[in-house]
This record gives C-alpha cells, structure tokens and sequence, in this order.
C-alpha cells in the first residue's frame, strides 16, 4: 500500500492559489491517485483523481509529474469556503489488506 | 446531497446497549464502505463490501457486526461498545469496476456520518 506524505497544515488569503502536494515515492503502476476534501463533521467529498500529466475540473486541478511519486492539488482563488482537511489517496485499499488508507491529510486555512 | 444517507445522524447509547446504524445509497453503486473516524485520527477502513460479499478485517472487535442485505443497504450493528469506539462513523459507496481490485482506484461517494458516543 502506498504511504502518502503531505503538510499537516497551511494557511491562505482569499483570492490566492494554493497548491498542496503529496508524496508517494512507492506508488504502483495501476495506482490512481485521489483526492478528497473534508469539512467538520460531514464525510470527504471527492475533488480529483489522475493517473499522469494534468486533470483539471471546475473545482481544481492536479499536476502529476512524470515519475509519479509525487502530486499536487491547485486549488484557483480559494475562498473562506476552502477551508477543510485535503486528503491525498494512492493506490488500491483490497490489495494491501486492511490498512489505513487516509493520511493525517493538509488542513488548509483561508484568511480574509 | 452526496447520494449516500446515513441514519442516526447522533447517536448517544450506554455500554450495554445494542444499536444499528444504517446507510443508503442511492447511486447504484455495488460497493459500500465503513469507516470509523476519531477525533485528531486518519479515517480507519473498518468493512468492505464489494458485490454483497464481505472482505474480512480481522483487526475490527467482534462488538462491530457489519450486514450487507443487498447493493443498496449496509449496516454496522453494535454491542457492548466502549468509551473508545466514540466515533464518527462513515460509509462510502464506489463502483466495482470488477476487474479484481479495479473497484478500488473508482471514486468513493461519503455520507456524512453518525456522530456516536458511548457514555
């Protein structure tokens, strides 16, 4: 099962972009990866999932470099509304067994 | 609107009490999920129906009993639980793609939980 590594947290402003990214040096060749975000007392909502190169959608974009062992989630002008936990999957949760599959995730802090 | 609904959305039960949570999904999904979520934890995978049929987790106490009637239904009955097992609780629902774990690299849909305390 591939292990992710990202921030624990990072704070913005309004307006700005942010990026978050997350490490899985041992990812798998059949390995997506996904991303979630989770507000406070509601279940994640998925936000993006790619294989390589680039995916975008109107809510963010994900950025795969070419080895795969790391990714970054763009979220454009986040707003007060972005402040959640960002969760980064890889990888497949039956193969590996019964293992926690969600990482700490990045709490992501918007400012006015 | 996530397309999964779960019910109690609280649920307050003593030690010795025995309860259910349910969850519906309606997305016509043929995998569902439970997870448990602790306060400052990662979410911990604790069930995994793919097909109606259970993947075992042999690390989930015998007091958690999950069912699964048909694609649409999971429940997670619960017996003499303790202080620990206040939780959050979470179940999911994905499409399994059947290819032989293909189901897991599919989106996962959330409810937003049953918020459980054990007094």
């Amino acid at each position: 099962l591939a292990k992710t590594t990202q921030p624990i947290s990072m704070d913005s402003y309004e307006g700005q972009e942010v990026n978050i990214t997350c490490s899985h040096n041992n990812i798998a060749t059949n390995d997506y990866i996904t991303w979630y975000q989770q507000f406070p007392s509601q279940g994640p909502r998925f936000i993006i999932q790619g294989y390589k190169t680039k995916v975008t959608n109107e809510v963010a974009s994900l950025f795969i470099p070419a080895d795969r062992k790391s990714s970054t989630l763009s979220l454009p002008r986040v707003s007060l509304s972005d402040t959640a936990v960002y969760y980064c999957l890889v990888g497949d949760i039956y193969t590996g067994g019964f293992k926690t599959i969600f990482g700490a995730g990045t709490r992501l802090f918007v400012k006015a | 609107e996530t397309g999964v609904t779960q019910t109690p959305r609280h649920l307050v039960m003593g030690m010795t009490n025995k309860k259910s949570l349910k969850c519906e999904q309606h997305l016509g999904h043929n995998a569902m999920y439970w997870y448990k979520q602790s306060a400052k934890k990662p979410l911990e995978l604790m069930f995994v129906y793919s097909l109606e049929e259970r993947v075992e987790n042999n690390s989930v106490p015998s007091r958690f009993s999950p069912e699964c009637p048909n694609s649409s239904h999971l429940f997670l009955h619960l017996h003499t639980l303790q202080p620990e097992d206040s939780a959050l609780y979470l179940c999911a629902s994905s499409q399994d793609s059947g290819t032989g774990g293909g189901y897991s690299n599919q989106p996962q849909h959330f409810g937003d939980g049953t918020r459980l305390s054990i007094l």
